[in-house]
């Protein structure tokens, strides 16, 4: 298996402009995760969704951020309309299930996309 | 909600020598915790994990110490080398909070000195 893919590996965009991150999970993970990462925040938690649902959005920063996963191998992290603030590392994850416990519910990660807003 | 710190933001150890990276929790009911590594310019990879019904849990030249008492974690490497060098990141997950709300440490950046 690939593992985790993400695209864009690198994206600088100018202020007000739309950016689209791109996440393949491991086939057969039922677990797809969006994370942000920054030196002053680490890593934190956008969306995540099971079976394609989206069960907890509460980490997405505002309305500008959305996330869709239309179907079990392609998931979208949505940016409209970037600011310098969102100049960050974005990680896409997956695991087979949630929830601590074994080995199955361990997160995969993507290498990320690391985003620059100016 | 979920605090969690590390005792050192940076840690210098020799080649050959053990390491001991330190983490610490502030929500009693985490009952999950997960050792990552983030090299540069990769997402973070997992070393190891234990349950809050283990208090210790070995792996390939690393073990996890889980202290419920004092909400601490740490993570043991053993004979270090220079591949190891890299940021180690605690995370910890409250499985009973209906939510996989897995929360990650700031890191601890291990450089190993040849």
């Amino acid at each position: 298996d690939a593992g985790v893919i993400q695209s864009p590996r690198h994206e600088v965009t100018e202020m007000g402009q739309e950016v689209t991150l791109r996440c393949k999970p491991i086939s057969g993970h039922d677990y797809l995760f969006w994370y942000r990462q920054t030196m002053m925040r680490g890593l934190e938690l956008l969306i995540y969704f099971n079976n394609n649902v989206p069960i907890d959005d509460s980490g997405m920063p505002e309305d500008r951020f959305s996330a869709k996963m239309p179907n079990a191998s392609f998931s979208t992290l949505k940016i409209q309309p970037s600011e310098p603030r969102d100049s960050a590392v974005y990680f896409c994850a997956s695991s087979l299930r949630a929830g601590g416990g074994s080995g199955a519910n361990v997160l995969t990660f993507g290498a990320g996309s690391r985003l620059t807003v100016l | 909600g979920e605090s969690v710190g590390l005792h050192l933001p940076t840690l210098s150890v020799q080649e050959g020598d053990n390491s001991i990276i330190n983490c610490a929790y502030s929500n009693s009911a985490s009952d999950y915790f997960i050792w990552y590594k983030q090299e540069s310019g990769k997402g973070p990879q997992f070393i190891i994990d234990i349950r809050s019904n283990m208090d210790k849990r070995q792996g390939q030249r690393v073990t996890v110490l889980l202290n419920k008492t004092v909400k601490h974690l740490s993570l043991q490497i053993a004979a270090t080398q220079p591949g190891d060098s890299a940021v180690y990141f605690c995370a910890v997950l409250n499985s009973g909070a209906g939510s996989y709300q897995l929360t990650f440490g700031k890191g601890t950046k291990l450089s190993v000195i040849p």
